[in-house]
C-alpha cells in the first residue's frame, strides 16, 4: 500500500497570505490528524476528522481549518499567515478506530515571510 | 491533562551497542496507548511500537522494544545492536481515552547519535 502523501513538500508564503495545505491518507483509511512541529512548541495537535466529520479540534485559533472529503483526502487552511506559522506540518491516518495507530506522511514545510 | 516527558535532550551510542530511551507519562485515564516515533532528518514520523495499559508483555517489534512498568508511569524504548541508520529524533506519545479520539500527545524528543 502506498503512505501517507502529502502535497506540497515546501511552500513558501508572506505575511497576511493564506495556505490550503493536502493530505492524502493510507488506502481504506477513514481518520487523518493533522499536528503542527516547531522547534520552540514541539509536536502539537491541530485536529482530526473521521468521516468528514471533525471529531477532534486542538488549541489554535480560528485562522487554523480543516476539512475532509468523503475520498478521506483532507486539507488543513491557514488564514492570514503569521511568522509563528512557520512549522512542519504533518498528517497521519488511521483506520478509524481510536486503538489505531496512527501513520504519518512526510510533512509540509512551511516558510512564513 | 496527558503530559509526556522525555528527559535526555541528546543521547550517543556506539555502533551494535544497545541503548535505552527515557519516556514518563501522566494521564488519568484508566485506559490509554504509548507510542514510539523516529523522526529522521528528512521529517517524516515512523511509527516504531506501541504498548497498551492493559497489555501484560512489552511490546516487541524487531530491534525494539518497550519496557513498560506501569506503576512508574514509564514506557522506556529499547534498541538493540545500534545501527548508523538509527541516527534520529525520537519521540514518545500518549493517546488516553478522551472521548473517541486519536489525539496523540508527544514528548520534547530525544536526538539520538549513533557513532561508527
Amino acid at each position: 500500500k502506498a503512505g501517507v502523501t502529502q502535497t506540497p513538500r515546501y511552500l513558501i508564503k508572506t505575511r497576511g497570505q493564506q495556505v490550503t495545505l493536502s493530505c492524502s491518507p493510507i488506502s481504506g483509511h477513514r481518520s487523518v490528524s493533522w499536528y503542527q512541529q516547531t522547534p520552540g512548541q514541539g509536536l502539537q495537535f491541530l485536529f482530526e476528522y473521521f468521516s468528514e466529520t471533525q471529531r477532534n479540534k486542538g488549541n489554535f485559533p480560528g485562522r487554523f481549518s480543516g476539512r475532509q472529503f468523503s475520498n478521506s483526502r483532507s486539507e488543513m487552511n491557514v488564514s492570514t499567515l503569521e511568522l509563528g506559522d512557520s512549522a512542519l506540518y504533518l498528517c497521519a491516518s488511521s483506520e478509524g478506530w481510536v486503538t489505531d495507530t496512527q501513520y504519518f506522511g512526510p510533512g509540509t514545510r512551511l516558510t512564513v515571510l | 491533562a496527558q503530559k509526556i516527558t522525555q528527559t535526555q535532550p541528546g543521547m550517543f551510542v556506539q555502533e551494535k551497542e544497545a541503548v535505552t530511551l527515557d519516556c514518563t507519562y501522566d494521564t488519568s485515564d484508566p485506559s490509554y496507548g504509548l507510542f514510539w516515533y523516529k523522526q529522521p532528518s528528512s521529517g517524516e514520523m515512523i511509527f516504531l511500537i506501541y504498548q497498551g495499559s492493559y497489555d501484560q508483555q512489552n511490546a516487541t517489534e524487531g530491534r525494539y522494544s518497550l519496557n513498560f512498568q506501569k506503576a512508574r508511569k514509564s514506557a522506556n524504548l529499547v534498541i538493540s545492536a545500534s545501527q548508523l541508520g538509527d541516527s534520529a529524533m525520537y519521540f514518545c506519545a500518549m493517546r488516553g481515552a478522551q472521548g473517541g479520539s486519536e489525539k496523540l500527545v508527544f514528548g520534547k524528543g530525544t536526538k539520538l547519535t549513533v557513532n561508527p
